[in-house]
């Protein structure tokens, strides 16, 4: 059964710091997406990416996120200075259409921000 | 303004028992709903979905409910077993093309044997 693959499963990384969390979506899935989940809270939407470029984002994803799709099967989230408050596991997702069709997530990548 | 929520926030049920998660939402747009299913230190897994055309959508031991009128979402999982146990999110699209998802608090299934 296809999936979603994240990589790291877990990364511990120094307040300010960049990181890169990466997953490569289903493989004929056209929408992409992130989200994330503090622990013990609900599923937050980060953003979501069609055709090379972002369709919607919500005010989490400010300056400091960004998207890539580099190649044909990585999607990417970069976050470029880290704080503390990015503790959270990160989910990537994807579906083969955008409207109304079921979204597959990842395992997830816990951020561990110290 | 958007939300969705759950009423309550663990469910403890006996195995064999029925479940029935509830979840009501806010945005009478909203027109595909999903419920997923989060076990500890994984991904949302995908359970059941329904579109807003629909009252009634059944699945192999779930079927999802959805009331428009009062904006009410249920969730009934028959003859509870152990390996239901895990958190239950309802999502909402509303109507956004880009497939945005809107998230509930969850619920928390504690299957006792």
């Amino acid at each position: 059964e296809p999936e979603v693959t994240q990589t790291p499963s877990h990364q511990v990384t120094q307040m300010g710091q960049e990181v890169i969390l990466r997953c490569v979506p289903i493989s004929n899935h056209l929408y992409f997406y992130w989200y994330r989940q503090i622990l013990g809270q609900k599923v937050e939407f980060l953003v979501s990416f069609y055709n090379n470029e972002i369709s919607e984002k919500s005010e989490i994803f400010d300056d400091q996120f960004s998207v890539e799709r580099p190649d044909g099967s990585n999607f990417t989230l970069k976050i470029r200075s880290t704080k503390l408050e990015d503790s959270a596991m990160y989910f990537c997702a994807s579906s083969g259409q955008g409207m109304n069709t079921e979204a597959f997530f990842g395992q997830g990548t816990r951020l561990t921000v110290v | 303004g958007e939300s969705v929520g759950l009423h309550l926030p663990t469910l403890s049920v006996q195995e064999g028992d029925n479940s029935i998660i509830n979840c009501a939402y806010s945005n009478s747009a909203s027109d595909y709903f999903i419920w997923y299913k989060q076990e500890s230190g994984k991904g949302p897994q995908f359970i059941i979905d329904i579109r807003s055309n629909m009252d009634k959508r059944q699945g192999q031991r779930v079927t999802v409910l959805l009331n428009k009128t009062v904006k009410h979402l249920s969730l009934q999982i028959a003859a509870t077993q152990p390996g239901d146990s895990a958190v239950y999110f309802c999502a909402e699209n509303m109507r956004s093309n880009t497939g945005k998802l809107i998230f509930g608090q969850g619920t928390t299934l504690q299957v006792k044997p």
